[in-house]
């Protein structure tokens, strides 16, 4: 079965640090992968998206930046946080191989990033 | 634009009584509709989709929703509720008539289910 992993769960950061997030897939080859963001347990903001390695799409220009190197493997970064990044970040795969329309998308357990 | 609106932002029940969420939502294709729900500090969890053919759609833990194209509605519902159905819910839609290579969902804000013992 397929699972999606993603570390650490929890992360407090100053103003001004780097930041890396990262999410791997296991169970299954070339999924879609996407990163949102959901702000004060509400709704979802997609960040970013990417259909196969190093394809990455931006839905909103930000402070921040992902990267896909290796085909179940996607990693959220931003080399100067602002306080304005603080919030909970799940990274979400789907099947490609399923009619796209279709195909729901799995979500991991999510990191609760706090900047101070 | 495709869009899904959720227009309760809470939603109470007593245990053993019928829920429902509702969920409304415009696109300019055929719609492609998907429940997730969320239980704290998790991830959002598949419940069900539609996609095409019959309007009652079973999913999950007892969850079922049902399509009305003419109320372009997609309101999630189960006929007794527990108290671990408590959770953060949402909706959420794809627009078969937009072409994205990724088809992107748009969700809804989420309605917080509270059930009561």
């Amino acid at each position: 079965s397929q699972t999606i992993h993603q570390w650490p769960a929890t992360l407090v950061q100053p103003v001004g640090s780097p930041l890396s997030l990262e999410c791997t897939v296991e169970g299954t080859s070339n999924p879609n992968l996407y990163w949102y963001r959901q702000a004060a347990g509400r709704g979802l903001q997609l960040l970013f998206y990417s259909v196969g390695i190093g394809q990455i799409s931006s839905e909103v220009p930000q402070n921040l930046s992902a990267s896909r190197p290796q085909d179940r493997q996607f990693i959220l970064s931003s080399k100067k946080l602002l306080l304005s990044d603080s919030g909970f970040y799940l990274c979400a795969w789907s099947a490609s191989t399923e009619f796209p329309v279709s195909a729901p998308q799995h979500f991991g357990d999510g990191t609760r990033l706090s900047i101070l | 634009a495709q869009s899904v609106a959720q227009p309760e932002d809470q939603v109470n029940v007593a245990e053993g009584n019928p829920l429902t969420v509702k969920c409304t939502y415009s696109v300019s294709g055929n719609p492609y509709l998907f429940w997730y729900v969320q239980y704290p500090n998790r991830g959002l969890q598949f419940l069900l989709k539609y996609i095409t053919g019959d309007n009652l759609v079973k999913g999950s833990y007892g969850f079922e929703a049902e399509f009305n194209k003419s109320q372009t509605s997609f309101h999630l519902k189960k006929p007794s509720a527990l108290v671990s159905d408590s959770a953060l819910y949402f909706c959420a839609v794809r627009d078969g008539g937009f072409s994205g290579g990724y088809n992107k969902l748009i969700f809804g804000a989420g309605t917080r289910l509270a059930v009561h013992p």
